[in-house]
């Protein structure tokens, strides 16, 4: 259960640049994937959702890209603010009564 | 108002001692789950809950032992407690088998085992 020899990716960008933060997921039955943000010292924030019957779905400021064909998640944030640092994480769901979470990305929003 | 609560937020004790930890959503949602969150940030699932009954028990040691005492409420009871338990526990919610809907994480509980 622990992940030991994972190490957490870091992402540096410039404030005011876009993001781009990768995942792959593994289970073809999921059909439903979610961007959170965890922010120190609190508990993971619901950013944004998409379906596994779209492909791109937009936000505030936020994209999300979905590929089936070789399992992959991106969230893009454009305009990155110094409050988008935070760890992200891309979670998926198939249903059945568990969301299964990817390893995470550290943001650092360099000013 | 929190939609999502666990308390304690921290919990030091020591190795042997039997601690419990409270969660409470307010959203009214069937499910509810434990997560734990390592020191690498993984965050893993412990159990599921649907409408008080155990769905999921992702291989966790019988010393943790989940109860929900009705939809609301989903507690956390560990037995024993060892060095490696020391993570920080979310609890969360969804509608339903969280098809199509996104889940609410609690603030987490911080647990040190010394």
């Amino acid at each position: 259960g622990e992940s030991v020899g994972l190490h957490l990716p870091t992402l540096s960008v410039q404030e005011g640049d876009n993001s781009i933060i990768n995942c792959a997921y593994s289970n073809s039955a999921s059909d439903y994937f979610i961007w959170y943000k965890q922010e120190s010292g609190k508990g993971p924030q619901f950013i944004i959702d998409i379906r596994s019957n779209m492909d791109k779905r937009q936000g505030q400021r936020v994209t999300v890209l979905l590929n089936k064909t070789v399992k992959h998640l991106s969230l893009q944030i454009a305009a990155t603010q110094p409050g988008d640092s935070a760890v992200y994480f891309c979670a998926e769901n198939d249903g059945t009564y568990k969301y299964i979470f990817g390893t995470g990305t550290r943001l650092k929003v360099l000013a | 108002d929190t939609a999502v609560s666990q308390t304690p937020k921290y919990l030091v004790t020591q190795m042997g001692n039997d601690k419990s930890i409270k969660c409470e959503q307010n959203l009214g949602h069937d499910t509810m789950y434990w997560y734990k969150q390592d020191s690498k940030k993984f965050l893993k699932i412990m159990f599921s809950y649907n409408n008080k009954e155990l769905i999921i028990n992702e291989t966790v040691p019988n010393r943790f032992s989940p109860k929900s005492p009705d939809k609301a409420h989903l507690n956390l009871h560990i037995n024993s407690l060892e060095l490696g338990d020391s993570a920080v526990y979310f609890c969360a919610s969804s509608q339903a088998s969280g098809g199509g809907t996104e889940a609410f994480f609690g603030q987490g509980t911080r647990l040190t085992v010394v």
